[in-house]
C-alpha cells in the first residue's frame, strides 16, 4: 500500500535547527513536496525534489533519498513564524499526491 | 489577483441537505482538485480535473460529485450529506497534471449534522 510517516509533533527553541523526517512508500515515484500550513490557513508549497540529494532555499532546505524513501526538511534560524504544520507529500506513478498527516511544529521563546 | 477562491467559508447542513462547495481560480490553471482534510490524517483527494470538461475520481469519491464546464470552476457537490462529511474542504489547482505546485484555496469548513 501506499503510505507517507512524518512525526506527529515537534518542538524547538526560537534560532535554533530542526529536521522534520519523512519516509514514503508510494506505487511509483515523481517527486516529494513540502508545504506549510498554518493552523487555519490553506497549504502554501516550500519545496520539491526529484533528485538525491539536498536543495536549499534560504533558511528552508529539503533532502531526498529516493533508495531510502526518505526526505527531511531543515529549518534553520528558527523564528516564531515557523510554528506551524509541515506536510510531505509524495507524487505517485499517477501524478497523484500521497500526503503524510502532517508534523506540528512548537517554537518557544 | 485572487488566485482561488472558496465559498462558503463556513458552512453547517443538516443531515440529508444537497450542498455545494464552490471554487473559482483566476490563474488559467488546467488541474484542479478537491481535497478533505481531517484531524490526524493527511489531505485526501476527492475529485479531480485535468482540463475543462474531464474529471476523475480520487481516494475518497463517494457521496461527492463535480463538475468542470469551464477553465475556472470547480463546484463540489454532496448530494445528501452525511456527518462522516464533517470536515475542512480544500480546492487547489496547479498549471499541469504531472507533479507541480499546488495553489490552494482558504478552505471551507462543513459541519454536518
Amino acid at each position: 500500500g501506499q503510505n507517507i510517516d512524518q512525526p506527529t509533533e515537534m518542538t524547538a527553541t526560537e534560532g535554533a535547527i530542526v529536521q522534520i523526517n519523512c519516509t514514503y512508500q508510494t506505487s511509483g515515484f515523481n517527486g516529494l513536496f513540502w508545504y506549510q500550513q498554518h493552523a487555519g490557513e490553506a497549504p502554501t508549497f516550500l519545496s520539491y525534489n526529484v533528485l538525491d540529494g539536498l536543495e536549499e532555499k534560504g533558511r528552508f532546505s529539503s533532502f531526498l533519498s529516493r533508495s531510502k524513501g526518505y526526505s527531511y526538511l531543515l529549518l534553520k534560524e528558527l523564528q516564531m513564524k515557523d510554528s506551524a504544520s509541515y506536510l510531505c507529500a509524495s507524487s505517485d506513478s499517477n501524478y497523484q499526491l500521497i500526503w503524510g498527516a502532517g508534523t506540528k511544529l512548537i517554537i518557544k521563546p | 489577483i485572487a488566485g482561488i477562491t472558496q465559498a462558503p467559508t463556513s458552512q453547517i447542513l443538516a443531515a440529508g441537505r444537497r450542498m455545494t462547495l464552490r471554487c473559482t481560480q483566476d490563474m488559467r490553471h488546467n488541474a484542479m482538485y478537491w481535497y478533505r482534510q481531517d484531524l490526524g490524517l493527511g489531505l485526501r483527494l476527492i475529485h479531480y480535473s485535468n482540463t475543462a470538461g474531464t474529471t476523475g475520481k480520487g481516494e475518497v469519491p463517494d457521496g461527492y460529485s463535480v463538475s468542470r464546464a469551464n477553465t475556472d470552476d470547480f463546484p463540489l457537490t454532496l448530494a445528501s450529506a452525511v456527518p462522516s462529511q464533517t470536515s475542512v474542504y480544500f480546492c487547489a489547482s496547479s498549471d499541469s497534471s504531472g507533479p507541480g505546485e499546488l495553489f490552494f484555496g482558504e478552505g471551507s469548513r462543513l459541519t454536518v449534522l
